[in-house]
């Protein structure tokens, strides 16, 4: 079966510089979630997107912005990056409000030297 | 606001046996959902099981079973003849709703002796 998909799975950045994550949900799959989960810390929501609108948001830098597409995948852009920003990136897709099927990816495991 | 409190650290268990993974939660709304994954060292989240606060039977998938109890709101996930491979860090979560936006525990590392 179909699964969630991320990219790239693992990314390196200088501080200060600009990186975009990818994730591409479940066919059909109208919900986007993303998730910031730092060393050793359980992940933490930052923003989801239904059916194109941003639907809820969490503790999400400014520096941070997202969107979800026509084809229903969504980027994640951070900008002026943080040796804080290093963490693993999950994103999360969903029917509506079916709980079964909701899936995440592999997630992003960013870096930022 | 939600909360959710794991307040294992860290478990031991022999291969073969049963093993209780604790999880008490937080919240003023009627309708919620309660949910287990496992992160493996690799990193991805694997769900396990979902339990629903309207549910009145505990939720089981295979060796995984809920342990709902709503009065005390805990909702423990307990894991039947423990594998090598079930060794994981475990996160307890919560939804709000039909919000699927999941506010997570702290998680426990289960490691599964030989």
């Amino acid at each position: 079966a179909a699964g969630v998909i991320q990219s790239p799975r693992h990314l390196i950045k200088e501080k200060r510089e600009t990186a975009t994550l990818k994730c591409y949900p479940i066919p059909r799959h109208d919900t986007v979630y993303w998730y910031q989960q730092g060393p050793g810390q359980d992940p933490q929501f930052l923003i989801s997107f239904y059916e194109k609108m941003q639907s809820d948001k969490g503790s999400i830098p400014d520096r941070f912005s997202a969107q979800q597409f026509s084809d229903y995948h969504s980027e994640l852009n951070m900008s002026s990056l943080e040796l804080g920003d290093s963490a693993l990136y999950f994103c999360a897709s969903s029917l509506g409000t079916a709980v079964y099927g909701y899936t995440f990816g592999s997630g992003t495991r960013l870096t930022v030297v | 606001a939600q909360k959710i409190t794991q307040t294992q650290p860290g478990m031991f268990v022999q291969e073969k046996e049963a093993v209780t993974l604790d999880c008490t939660y937080d919240t003023s709304d009627q309708s919620y959902g309660l949910f287990w994954y496992k992160q493996p060292s690799s990193g991805e989240m694997i769900f396990l099981i979902y339990q629903g606060s309207y549910d009145e039977q505990n939720a089981t998938e295979g060796r995984y079973s809920l342990n709902f109890q709503k009065a005390r709101k805990s909702a423990n996930l307990v894991i039947s003849a423990s594998q090598l491979g079930d060794s994981a860090m475990y996160f307890c979560a919560m939804s709000r709703g039909s919000n699927y936006k999941l506010t997570f525990g702290k998680g426990t590392l289960l490691t599964v002796n030989p």
